[in-house]
Formats: C-alpha cells, sequence, structure tokens
C-alpha cells in the first residue's frame, strides 16, 4: 500500500497567508521528506527529517515529525504565489532504500 | 552540474509501439529510480537500479517493461507493445546514496501518450 497519505488534497489561500498540510504513514520510518512538484516539472525535495527530530527549518518552510501519531506537518508561512504548486511526502518506510510518495496536496496561492 | 536529464520530454506512440525513455543522472550518482505519475496522482515507485544491477524491480509490470542502467550511458526504461494503459509521466530521479538515506534529484519527466 502506498505509504505517506496528505491532508488535505487541495489547499486554497491568498498570498501571505500560511498553508499546512498533514501526510500520515503507517508504519515504522527512518525519515521523512517533503517534495514541491510545478505543473509539468519533476520534484524538488524541500526538507529531510530523521526520526529521531521532532522539528526542522529551512526557510519559509516548517516540517514537524510526530512519530507516535506516524504524521507529519509541512507548515509554509507568508505564501506567495510562487508557492503554487503540489506538495508530497515520503517515507523510505516500504525499506529495500526507495521513497514511497503520498498522493499529494494541491496548493494554489491567490496573488 | 547538470540536474538530472530526462528525454524525450514528450513521446507519443501508437499501440504496439515500443517505448524507449531515457535517464542521465547527476554527475556522481549511481543511484536511479523510475517513477510513474498518473493525471492527479501521486507517483508510483517502478525499478531502482544501480550501475549494471537492477537492485529492486518489485514496482515494474512484469511483462513488457525492462530497466537498465549501463556501466556507459544513461539508464534506459523500455516499454514494448505499448498500450493506452501506459499513457502516463516517467519521472527518473537520483542520488548519491540509496534514497532511503538521501534526497532524490528528479528530472522533468517523460511524457508518454500512447495513440
Amino acid at each position: 500500500s502506498q505509504q505517506g497519505e496528505e491532508d488535505p488534497q487541495a489547499l486554497s489561500i491568498q498570498e501571505g497567508e500560511n498553508a499546512t498540510m498533514n501526510c500520515s504513514y503507517k508504519t515504522s520510518i527512518n525519515n521523512l521528506q517533503w517534495y514541491r512538484q510545478n505543473s509539468g516539472r519533476g520534484l524538488v525535495h524541500l526538507i529531510l527529517i530523521r526520526s529521531n527530530e521532532r522539528e526542522k527549518h529551512s526557510g519559509r518552510l516548517r516540517v514537524t515529525l510526530d512519530t507516535s501519531k506516524k504524521s507529519s506537518s509541512l507548515l509554509i508561512t507568508a505564501s506567495r504565489a510562487a508557492d503554487t504548486a503540489s506538495y508530497f511526502c515520503a517515507t523510505d518506510a516500504d525499506g529495500n532504500n526507495r521513497l514511497a510518495f503520498g498522493k499529494g496536496n494541491q496548493v494554489v496561492v491567490i496573488p | 552540474n547538470a540536474g538530472v536529464m530526462q528525454n524525450p520530454r514528450h513521446l507519443v506512440r501508437r499501440r504496439g509501439q515500443e517505448a524507449r525513455l531515457r535517464c542521465s543522472p547527476m554527475k556522481g550518482h549511481s543511484h536511479v529510480y523510475w517513477y510513474r505519475q498518473l493525471p492527479e496522482e501521486g507517483l508510483k515507485f517502478m525499478v531502482y537500479l544501480q550501475k549494471e544491477n537492477i537492485i529492486d524491480e518489485s514496482g515494474m509490470p512484469k511483462e513488457r517493461f525492462s530497466a537498465e542502467f549501463p556501466k556507459e550511458g544513461p539508464s534506459i526504461l523500455r516499454i514494448q507493445q505499448v498500450v493506452r494503459g501506459d499513457s502516463a509521466a516517467y519521472f527518473c530521479a537520483s542520488s548519491p546514496r540509496p534514497a532511503g538515506d538521501s534526497p532524490l534529484h528528479f528530472g522533468n519527466g517523460t511524457r508518454l501518450t500512447v495513440t
């Protein structure tokens, strides 16, 4: 089964607002990663958070990880129109040194 | 340092023809992954290769699909006798270490349309 289920599936916000999306997974992981995909392009890595970390920041991005609840959240602060994209979480829970991706969150930032 | 290069970007094939998708990983990356993406869907793992070796092909259909990553040259995903259900975007990604411990670098994909 596909690891990593994002919630909500689609989000529409005004520029300047914060966007929060969640990801849940089913089995133990070593790390969890978030990626962004712009329309018609490949995925771009955003953040990797390890299972012994609870929070990580990168610019306007903040990722949390709660291994007891098997969930992670991605927060984008002060959103910009350029943040419009689909966001995916991915875990190594399937083992075998590969990543399993969720179905993604579509975020639209209205200027 | 060039990123992951995939070609062609768009490929149109008639049912029954063969499709060959190419992927050149980033310099210094020996781990290559192929994923398939349908519209409004996430990425489905297909195959994981290292130079000259298939490490994990558990996501690849047993028939008509094959992949290779030769000592020299790009990785190739080959689909024989394509059917309409093969229409999708195919993404290649590379990393310097196994993906479980390292971010993946993706190409911009090959969009296959089967008519």
